[in-house]
């Protein structure tokens, strides 16, 4: 099983619109997590961390649900700028911080 | 703050040859840096972990004598990929971790290799 798991989609959402994104880890010890955005043939850059209590940075809002391993991120009203990969991103916690990541969920917004 | 800059950020190179990839922490102090590959469509595959002034610890998988990382300052790391050939052709990425950061990770910019 991996690590981190995600629907790849694609996601096609017109401009306003609400999304959701889903992820699943598979170590219950993970500590910390986090979501990123990777655009196309770029690095990826820190979107939010995601905290027990959730937590909301303007449009976007991020879970997590330790008892069931999942994280999520939801968008709100939909911008064209949003059109990217998220990655899910967890760490277990360890001494030198190693991040596993997701295959990653892409996300295109017409307009 | 927490910029990683990358260099080259692209480079052609021919088969048999070397090449070798910078990564500098622009504004902090990085203890531990990482070395990813990623592939079209893939994710990022992690492929060492190099702590200031200590051996990189190598992913399964990765020949550490191809892949030769170098963590020299607080503030840069080196990948030299050794006789390079087509398969090694990939866009690598590092990202750095802070003293005080608990454990996000910034990313360099990245280098796209294509051995020809």
């Amino acid at each position: 099983r991996k690590e981190v798991e995600q629907d790849p989609g694609p996601f096609n959402v017109p401009e306003g619109a609400t999304v959701a994104f889903n992820c699943t880890y598979s170590n219950s010890a993970s500590q910390s997590f986090f979501w990123y955005r990777q655009d196309c043939r770029k690095e990826p850059k820190l979107l939010m961390s995601v905290y027990s209590s959730g937590n909301e940075d303007g449009r976007f809002t991020a879970q997590l649900n330790r008892a069931s391993q999942y994280i999520s991120l939801l968008i709100r009203d939909s911008k064209l700028s949003d059109s990217a990969t998220y990655l899910c991103v967890v760490n277990r916690g360890s001494t030198l911080g190693r991040l596993y990541f997701g295959r990653g969920t892409q996300l295109t917004v017409w307009p | 703050g927490a910029v990683v800059s990358q260099h080259p950020s692209r480079v052609i190179c021919k088969s048999g040859t070397s090449v070798k990839i910078e990564c500098r922490s622009l504004d902090f102090q990085a203890t531990t840096m990482f070395w990813y590959r990623q592939f079209p469509k893939q994710s990022l595959m992690l492929m060492a972990t190099s702590n200031e002034g200590s051996k990189a610890t190598y992913e399964q998988g990765v020949e550490k004598d191809k892949f030769l990382i170098n963590h020299a300052s607080l503030t840069l790391s080196t990948l030299t990929v050794t006789s390079a050939h087509p398969e090694d052709s990939s866009f690598y990425i590092c990202s750095a971790r802070g003293r005080d950061e608990r454990w996000e990770q910034y990313f360099g910019p990245g280098t796209r290799l294509t051995v020809t």
